[in-house]
């Protein structure tokens, strides 16, 4: 079945560090949505990216999908305390009304 | 507006015992899920319901069975837990489908001994 991956699984930086998270389809996305979780908190919806290449900035996150639409990118720019949390990606498959989710990246910032 | 809101919020239960977790949205949404998150594992989607009176199964439906009671409330049942549903569990809701943003409760985290 259909699978997304993240890596990597686990980072951690120096406050003011740059931060990134990739992630890949086995097949091809009508659309992935970006999700980050706070420690002992639920999935909060960050962005959706639905053509292929499409680059959206919120402040100082950058989300990029690719050309192919099988893969996409979460780029943070010198991350503070408060991007603490694990970012899920996730993207439509398995069925009409199902959304597939990674792993997830855990980000832990050191001040 | 309260969003998504699911009780309990803890719970232990003993192998075999039955529970069922509550869900509710009042933001008239149309589709509901339940997902569990296990460390490492991501998400995964247990049931979902695109409407009132509907219901499907996810990747990991075994053990567990649902109700879409009206558009408001999805509830999700344990009927003889075991060890292994030891997890978090989220309900969430979207307007429509896949294609919109989930909005997710704050979860049940479940303890099976």
């Amino acid at each position: 079945g259909q699978q997304v991956m993240q890596i990597p699984q686990y980072q951690h930086v120096q406050e003011g560090e740059d931060f990134t998270t990739y992630c890949n389809s086995s097949t091809t996305l009508s659309n992935i949505q970006w999700y980050k979780q706070r420690p002992g908190g639920h999935p909060v919806f960050l962005i959706q990216l639905v053509k292929s290449g499409e680059v959206k900035k919120q402040k100082r996150l950058t989300f990029q999908f690719g050309e192919a639409k099988k893969n996409s990118s979460l780029h943070i720019t010198a991350t503070q305390t408060t991007d603490v949390g694990t970012y899920f990606c996730a993207g439509p498959g398995g069925g009409y009304n199902k959304l597939i989710f990674g792993a997830g990246t855990r980000l832990a910032v050191h001040p | 507006n309260a969003g998504v809101t699911q009780t309990p919020k803890f719970q232990v239960l003993k192998t075999g015992q039955s529970m069922t977790l509550q869900c509710a949205q009042d933001m008239n949404h149309n589709s509901m899920y339940w997902y569990r998150q296990d460390p490492g594992m991501g998400l995964r989607l247990i049931y979902y319901s695109a409407s009132e009176g509907t219901t499907d199964k996810g990747e990991v439906p075994n053990g567990y069975n649902v109700s879409r009671l009206n558009k408001r409330e999805f509830s999700l049942r344990l009927e003889s837990a075991a060890p292994s549903q030891t997890s978090v569990y989220f309900c969430a809701s979207s307007y429509r489908n896949v294609w919109e943003t989930q909005y997710f409760g704050p979860g049940t985290r479940l303890l099976v001994l």
